[in-house]
């Protein structure tokens, strides 16, 4: 079935540090890509999405491209801050009926001053 | 233009009673999906609703039910409460329109306490 799998966290990182979180896909045919963040005590945000192969999504600084040939969407950013820290999911979506979104298991940042 | 609300935001409840949380949707959305989301890990599909039906659900047990309003608006009733049932409950609304890529937005979420 479809799924998603990001990079184990917990990850820490000083402020300007680069950062990149790891996600892979596995689905049959296109789906679209999400990246999700979830604040402490919070719902879920959208922070950026792509719909189809070689899209860049971006937002607040971060990117990320949507890879069919390695199915991935790696979550980029060049210079972390403190207000980054947050947990980060990686999903897809899909279309059984209802339009799903399959999420990974979340990775959690926290970033030092 | 409103987000998606919910309520209530926390839900202490014991083992075997039932439960209803409710979502209002983001104005302009004609579709609700809810997800449950338990400590340390990603959200999990539950249901969706669609023009009042039902039009898709994930592995969940029919003592997760649902209804949807002529409003939009939703509920999700939780029969004979197991202490595994303990989560976080996301409402998200999106606007079905070509059935790809619809962003689906997300409210605060109901943390519901089993014991």
């Amino acid at each position: 079935g479809d799924s998603v799998t990001q990079m184990e966290g917990p990850v820490t990182l000083s402020e300007e540090a680069f950062l990149t979180i790891n996600c892979t896909y596995t689905a049959t045919g296109y789906p679209s890509l999400f990246w999700y963040v979830q604040y402490p005590g919070e719902g879920l945000q959208l922070l950026l999405k792509a719909t189809k192969a070689d899209d860049k999504g971006s937002n607040k600084g971060f990117e990320a491209t949507y890879r069919k040939e390695t199915t991935s969407f790696h979550l980029e950013k060049g210079s972390v801050q403190v207000s980054d820290s947050a947990v980060y999911f990686c999903a897809l979506s899909v279309v059984e009926g209802a339009q799903k979104l399959v999420f990974g298991q979340g990775t959690r940042l926290t970033i030092n001053p | 233009e409103t987000g998606v609300t919910q309520s209530p935001t926390h839900l202490i409840k014991t083992r075997g009673q039932q439960v209803t949380l409710r979502c209002s949707s983001q104005s302009g959305h004609n579709t609700v999906s809810w997800y449950q989301q338990a400590l340390g890990q990603g959200p999990q599909f539950i249901f969706q609703y669609y023009r009042e039906e039902e039009n898709g659900r994930g592995n969940f047990p029919p003592r997760f039910s649902g209804l949807q309003f002529p409003n939009y608006s939703s509920e999700l009733n939780v029969n004979a409460l197991e202490l595994d049932d303990s989560a976080l409950y996301l409402c998200a609304s999106s606007s079905i329109m070509t059935g790809f890529g619809e962003t689906q937005y997300f409210g605060p979420g109901t943390r519901l306490l089993v014991l």
